[in-house]
């Protein structure tokens, strides 16, 4: 069966830089997408970017572009956000989930969905 | 920039019909999907390309979609539906959210 299993929480420093693990198995790494979004304490969704696990295309939110790098490691089906000068409003539950497109080219599916999730990685960012 | 609005809460007694809508300029024009976050867990996708259920996802949810709004439905309701529900859609290629809306069954 497919699975998402992220890396356990982190407590890091405003400034510092963290990177987030997302290990999937049960399926061909390759034929989807990987997308992370993020949900801060008592708030909603918000997504952050997603990444072609085909050709490492990626496509980033605008509010995070400039801190956040997608990447993944086909040789251990693994996909991984790292995001860089870390504020205290970046804490909150980050979230995996696989794409049903294989968003290449740079275009993903107009209906596609996020069919199996990570159970998320706690991020706490405190001085 | 496109965006979806959803009420921030509805609610339900146990056996009605709930009705979440979801609006965005045109929205009829894009495929939605729908999740089910319940407390402590991880979103799980209940309607996708407006009006298809996953597997495993019980039949008393369904969707529409038209013009500028898109509707989850939840009939005969029950208290484990009690959960936030996001929709979701694609705008060149980037994923809008709605802000979600909580379900309380009273």
């Amino acid at each position: 069966q497919v699975q998402l299993v992220q890396s356990g929480a982190e407590v890091t420093k405003p400034g510092a830089s963290v990177k987030l693990s997302c290990k999937t198995s049960g399926y061909t790494f390759t034929y989807y997408a990987i997308t992370w979004l993020r949900q801060a304490p008592g708030q909603g969704l918000e997504w952050l970017g997603w990444i072609s696990a085909d050709k490492g295309n990626t496509r980033y939110a605008q509010k995070v572009q400039d801190r956040v790098i997608l990447t993944t490691d086909a040789s251990t089906t693994t996909a991984f956000l790292e995001l860089r000068s870390l504020r205290s409003d970046d804490t909150a539950r980050y979230f995996c989930a696989r794409i049903t497109s294989d968003c290449s080219d740079d275009k993903c599916y107009s209906g596609a969905r996020f069919d199996s999730w990570g159970q998320g990685t706690l991020l706490t960012v405190s001085s | 920039s496109f965006e979806l609005t959803q009420p921030p809460s509805v609610s339900v007694s146990p056996g009605q019909t709930a009705n979440i809508p979801c609006s965005g300029d045109q929205l009829g024009n894009k495929y939605v999907s729908w999740y089910q976050q319940r407390p402590g867990q991880s979103p799980v996708v209940v309607i996708y390309e407006d009006t298809k259920r996953p597997s495993g996802i019980p039949d008393r949810f369904s969707g529409s979609n038209s013009e500028n709004t898109a509707t989850l439905t939840i009939s005969g309701t029950q208290a484990l539906d009690e959960a936030d529900y996001y929709c979701q859609a694609w705008d060149s290629n980037n994923v809008v959210l709605g802000g979600g809306t909580k379900v309380t069954v009273l």
